[in-house]
Order: C-alpha cells, then sequence, then structure tokens
C-alpha cells in the first residue's frame, strides 16, 4: 500500500539554525508531491507541488526537493514565524491522495 | 487566489440536532471537493471525495447516511452532520481540487463542531 513518512515528528531550532524535513514515500506512481504548512486551529496552507524527480521549488526561506523516493523541505535561517505543523502529501496514479503525519516545527528566538 | 472558505468556523450544538457546514471555491472552480477530519495532534483523515453534480465517494468506515455531502455546484460542497453525538466532535477541513490544476488540493480554514 502507498505510504507516506515524515521525520522527524517534532523540530525544534534556534532562529537562524537552518534545517531539513523529510518525506519519504512509496506510491503506485507519483503525480505529484505537495507541502503544507498547517498552524494550530487552521487549515492547511499550501507551499509546493513538485511532479517529478530533480524538481525544485522556492518560497522565502523555504526549499523544496524531490527525488525517487523522498522530499526535502530545507529551511534557511528560519525564524520564529516559520513556527508550525509542515505536512507531505502525495497524489498517486490510482487518484488516491495520502498524507504524512507531519513535522512540528518550533523555532526558538 | 486559489482561495477556498468554510462557514462556520465553529459549531456549537445540542447531540441529537444535525450541522451544516459549506465549504466554497472563491476564486476558481472546483469539480472535485475532498472532507477530512483532524483529531487533536493528527494527521489528517479523508472522510469522502465530493464531485459536481454526483454522488460522493466515501473513504472506508465512514457512515454515509450519518455524514451527508452535496456537492451541487462547481464552488459549494456541503457536509451535514447528522443527528451529531459527542463523539462527532472534531476539527472538519474541506479542500478543493481547482479544475484547471487537477494536482493540488487548497484547504478550507477548517470548521470546529463540539457536540454537547
Amino acid at each position: 500500500e502507498d505510504q507516506v513518512t515524515q521525520s522527524p515528528e517534532a523540530l525544534r531550532l534556534q532562529e537562524g539554525e537552518s534545517s531539513s524535513l523529510n518525506c519519504s514515500y512509496t506510491v503506485s506512481g507519483l503525480r505529484g508531491l505537495f507541502w503544507y504548512r498547517q498552524d494550530p486551529g487552521k487549515g492547511p496552507e499550501f507551499l509546493f507541488t513538485l511532479y517529478s524527480a530533480g524538481e525544485e521549488k522556492e518560497k522565502e526561506r523555504l526549499k523544496a526537493t524531490l527525488t525517487k523516493k523522498e522530499s526535502f523541505l530545507h529551511i534557511t535561517a528560519p525564524k520564529p514565524e516559520d513556527s508550525a505543523t509542515y505536512l507531505c502529501a502525495v497524489h498517486d496514479n490510482f487518484n488516491k491522495f495520502y498524507f504524512g503525519s507531519g513535522t512540528k516545527l518550533n523555532v526558538k528566538p | 487566489g486559489a482561495v477556498v472558505s468554510q462557514h462556520p468556523s465553529r459549531v456549537i450544538c445540542k447531540s441529537g440536532t444535525s450541522v451544516k457546514i459549506e465549504c466554497r471555491s472563491l476564486d476558481f472552480q472546483a469539480t472535485t471537493m475532498f472532507w477530512y477530519r483532524q483529531f487533536p495532534k493528527k494527521s489528517l483523515m479523508l472522510m469522502a471525495t465530493s464531485n459536481e453534480g454526483s454522488k460522493a465517494t466515501y473513504e472506508q468506515g465512514v457512515e454515509k447516511d450519518k455524514f451527508l455531502i452535496n456537492h451541487a455546484s462547481l464552488t459549494l460542497s456541503t457536509l451535514t452532520v447528522t443527528s451529531a453525538h459527542p463523539e462527532d466532535s472534531s476539527f472538519y477541513i474541506c479542500s478543493a481540487r481547482d479544475s484547471r490544476d487537477q494536482e493540488t488540493q487548497y484547504f478550507g480554514p477548517g470548521t470546529r463542531l463540539l457536540v454537547l
């Protein structure tokens, strides 16, 4: 069965301390991989869609990359306002979406 | 662009009553919308896929008669929780897929339901 695994479950960083979040996936034909940010009590906010291995996308301090088995969300010089839960999801050839359980990021000033 | 709204944002109801939640795509047309449920500190659980003009497809274990879904137009889907019970209390989130971009889901802000 298709699976999406995110690691770590939680990550604490000092402001300015760059790091990466991981999303590993096994899927029957990848149609798209998505990254979302979710703040407590709110719906997920769309960040990126990646379609094929080697693709990269950037937005402010965030950069998402994709290989055939995993995706990374790199956070460069994070700020406290980057604190949130980051969700990864994949869309497969059977038109199914699978979400990971998320990485809760806490950036301390 | 790609804004999805939900109404209400919070609702408190008595056990046995029904509650309707609306999901609207504000600046795009959505032939497909999704309804999720999220428990505290957990990821999203897909309840059903709503297709405009046809019956919704429910995930295994989700009661069709309890969670009624209607997708009557390209910008509106509704979820009605019938005969609500305290165990139905949860955070319900909808998402919509832009008809022009069949891959990305855009999420609404969520509806917090509390059944007393």
